[in-house]
């Protein structure tokens, strides 16, 4: 079956610490893979998206993510965390034909000042 | 324009009454969907529809009903709910369900309290 997880329920950085945060999807081939990003009580908005190509993707915001095919992840990065990027992380994945969409359990991301 | 609207922001609504949600979007998408989100969890995908035309009903309760009236406009109609039916409705729109897309553009959401 497929399914994405996010092993990290919460996490707590420092201001200007780096960040990283895990997403393992299981699935039969290769899929789209989405990570997005969710202020208290609004929508998501797409940070990136890796479709195919240089596995190294870059999005808004200053956060990038690798795709590592060997070990089934698509971790999202971002060098130095600001307050402001305090929220809730879900990682997402699509099969090719996007017959599915289904969201990781998501991690929320505290950060100190 | 990127945005895709809702409305109204809250609602609450007893069980028998009758209420629809709203989506709007203007930005050419032929895909629009309706994720539900209780709290502390990921969004669940209800229903989608491409062309207008539902494509995927996701076993949700006939109590939901989701209509597209137009390109642009996304309705769901609420009757008879329950009060586990309360959570955060959200919208969201892509450009086209068949190809390489799942970008997807979400709303703010409605949320939604069941008495």
């Amino acid at each position: 079956a497929q399914s994405v997880t996010q092993p990290d329920i919460h996490i707590t950085v420092s201001e200007g610490a780096s960040l990283e945060l895990r997403c393992n999807y299981s699935y039969g081939a290769t899929p789209y893979l989405f990570w997005y990003v969710q202020s208290p009580g609004q929508g998501l908005q797409l940070l990136l998206k890796y479709f195919s190509g240089d596995t190294l993707v870059q999005g808004i915001k200053g956060f990038e993510a690798e795709f590592k095919r060997s070990q089934s992840s698509f971790n999202l990065r971002k060098p130095s965390v600001h307050w402001s990027d305090a929220a809730e992380y879900f990682c997402a994945v699509a099969p090719y034909n996007f017959n599915k969409f289904y969201f990781g359990s998501g991690t929320k991301l505290n950060v100190k000042p | 324009d990127t945005e895709v609207t809702q409305t109204p922001k809250h609602l609450v609504m007893g069980m028998t009454n009758k209420k629809s949600l709203k989506c709007e979007q203007h930005m050419g998408h032929r895909a629009m969907y309706w994720y539900k989100q209780k709290a502390k969890k990921p969004p669940e995908l209800m229903f989608v529809y491409s062309y207008e035309k539902l494509s995927i009903n996701e076993s949700v309760p006939s109590r939901f009903s989701p209509e597209c009236p137009n390109s642009s406009l996304l309705n769901l109609h609420l009757h008879a709910l329950q009060p586990e039916d309360s959570a955060l409705y959200l919208c969201a729109s892509s450009q086209d369900r068949t190809g390489p897309i799942g970008e997807q553009y979400f709303g703010p959401g409605t949320r939604l309290t069941v008495t």
